[in-house]
């Protein structure tokens, strides 16, 4: 059973849909992530929050927007996709980095399957 | 150079036989490496973390060469649960973590 909740489990939308990707934990993490995989490929760094503020941007389009409403949840809202963009989006969690060895080790959420068509 | 590198797969194993998988990784200020393991379809799950004076968890031991900048998993007497991708994860400082391309284990009866 994993820790970190991701739904919905699979998702079709037409490129035109506006929808949104919802992650939740509650390991008391305070670093939460977005990662893009496509078949065959690894995982992808999309977005981190960190302490519910967004600490890294990996260049990701606008159509792709982070939104964290504290510090266990994390939603990824989606507008105007592309057909490329189907793939598998995981949502992570870690501990803030430190000294700990725990930390920076990340838990993944099942994924949400993403299918634009 | 990719910033994290692993052998190229797939591995095709018997039962009962010993593997090794290697990773290296470009940047030398690297912090912290795990081995994942990603499941066909399922979400990569931590295997281990893997430290410089290595470390063993049963079947699975895991080796760090920090002037090498090379990490190795070693797993013995391999089980056909043991298929999977295997991914070389280095985190760099802040919340960058790189992962490797994976290699695929396939253990055969």
């Amino acid at each position: 059973d994993t820790e970190v909740t991701q739904t919905p489990k699979h998702l079709v939308m037409g490129m035109t849909n506006k929808k949104s990707l919802k992650c939740e934990q509650h390991m008391g993490h305070r670093a939460m992530y977005w990662y893009k995989q496509k078949a065959k490929k690894p995982p992808e760094l999309m977005f981190v929050y960190s302490y519910e503020k967004l600490s890294i941007n990996e260049s990701v389009p606008s159509r792709f927007s982070p939104e964290c409403p504290n510090s266990s949840l994390l939603n990824l809202h989606l507008h105007a996709l592309q057909p490329e963009d189907s793939a598998l989006y995981l949502c992570a969690s870690s501990q803030i980095q430190g000294t700990s060895r725990g930390a920076n080790v990340l838990t993944f959420g099942a994924g949400s399957r993403l299918t634009v068509l | 150079r990719k910033e994290v590198e692993q052998d190229p797969g797939p591995f095709n194993v018997p039962e009962g036989a010993t593997v090794a998988f290697n990773c290296t990784y470009s940047n030398s200020a690297s912090q912290s490496f795990f081995w994942y393991r990603q499941d066909c379809r399922k979400e990569p799950k931590l295997l281990m973390s893997v430290y410089s004076s290595g470390n063993e968890d049963g079947r699975f031991t895991a080796q760090l060469n920090r002037a090498s900048q090379y990490i190795s998993l070693l797993i013995r007497d391999s089980k056909l649960s043991d298929s999977a991708t295997y991914l070389c994860v280095v985190g760099g400082g802040g919340f960058k973590t790189i992962f490797g391309a994976g290699t695929r284990l396939f253990v055969k009866a």
